[in-house]
């Protein structure tokens, strides 16, 4: 069984256009958090969601907003996207509050590109 | 501030050798330290964790780390390599005192030749 799944998995899109990624986890976990990849493969984190909670938001632009509609879900829109934006998308789950030592589980990625 | 640094982007290790990838952080405190694996077209698994308890600790599928405070460092080892560990490697740090917020370094992809 997955526990933390992303759709879709690829996503082509031009620039300017809004667009959604799913992520969902059947892990009970309470925390949910989401990670940019570039093409580099440097990782840095986005959101983060507790309870519903934004807890952690880092310097993303406001084109970006975090949506969860429950516990096991939590939503990356992109507004007007841009060239920038081509990147692997990863979505990931803690178990608690968000403590430093909770090991995250990802997602298997969402791969966008912005042409 | 928190961060690691990987030294090496690529490495590559006959199959049955020793693989060492390293990682050094930076941190005002004590850090918590993780290394994940990234298989390809694959999200990201934890291979082990030090939340300042052992310093020498073992993770899944062989692998250890070992911290070492004087050299600031938390390199990853397993003895002998298998082709199955091919993979991108990475070591992230978090702080005691902060919220969850996973600091990754730029990663280190692991080449096992036969």
């Amino acid at each position: 069984d997955t526990a933390v799944s992303q759709t879709p998995k690829y996503l082509v899109t031009q620039m300017g256009n809004d667009k959604s990624i799913k992520c969902e986890q059947n892990l009970g976990h309470d925390t949910m958090y989401w990670y940019k990849q570039d093409s580099k493969k440097f990782l840095k984190i986005m959101f983060s969601y507790n309870n519903k909670e934004l807890i952690i938001n880092e310097t993303v632009p406001n084109r970006f907003s975090p949506k969860s509609p429950d516990k096991a879900h939590l939503n990356l829109h992109i507004n007007s996207l841009e060239l920038g934006d081509s990147a692997v998308y990863f979505c990931a789950s803690s178990q608690g509050a968000g403590a430093a030592t909770d090991t995250q589980y990802f997602g298997p990625g969402t791969r966008l590109t912005v042409l | 501030a928190q961060s690691v640094t990987q030294l090496g982007s690529h490495v590559s290790v006959s199959e049955g050798a020793l693989v060492l990838l390293r990682c050094n952080y930076s941190s005002s405190v004590p850090p918590y330290l993780f290394w994940y694996v990234q298989y390809p077209n694959q999200g990201l698994q934890l291979l082990l964790k030090y939340t300042s308890a052992a310093t020498l600790v073992k993770g899944i599928n062989g692998f250890e780390a070992e911290f070492k405070k004087s050299e600031t460092s938390f390199h990853l080892t397993k003895p002998s390599a298998h082709m199955s560990d091919a993979a991108e490697y990475f070591c992230a740090v978090t702080s005691p005192f902060g919220a969850n917020n996973l600091f990754f370094g730029t990663g280190t992809r692991l080449t096992v030749i036969p």
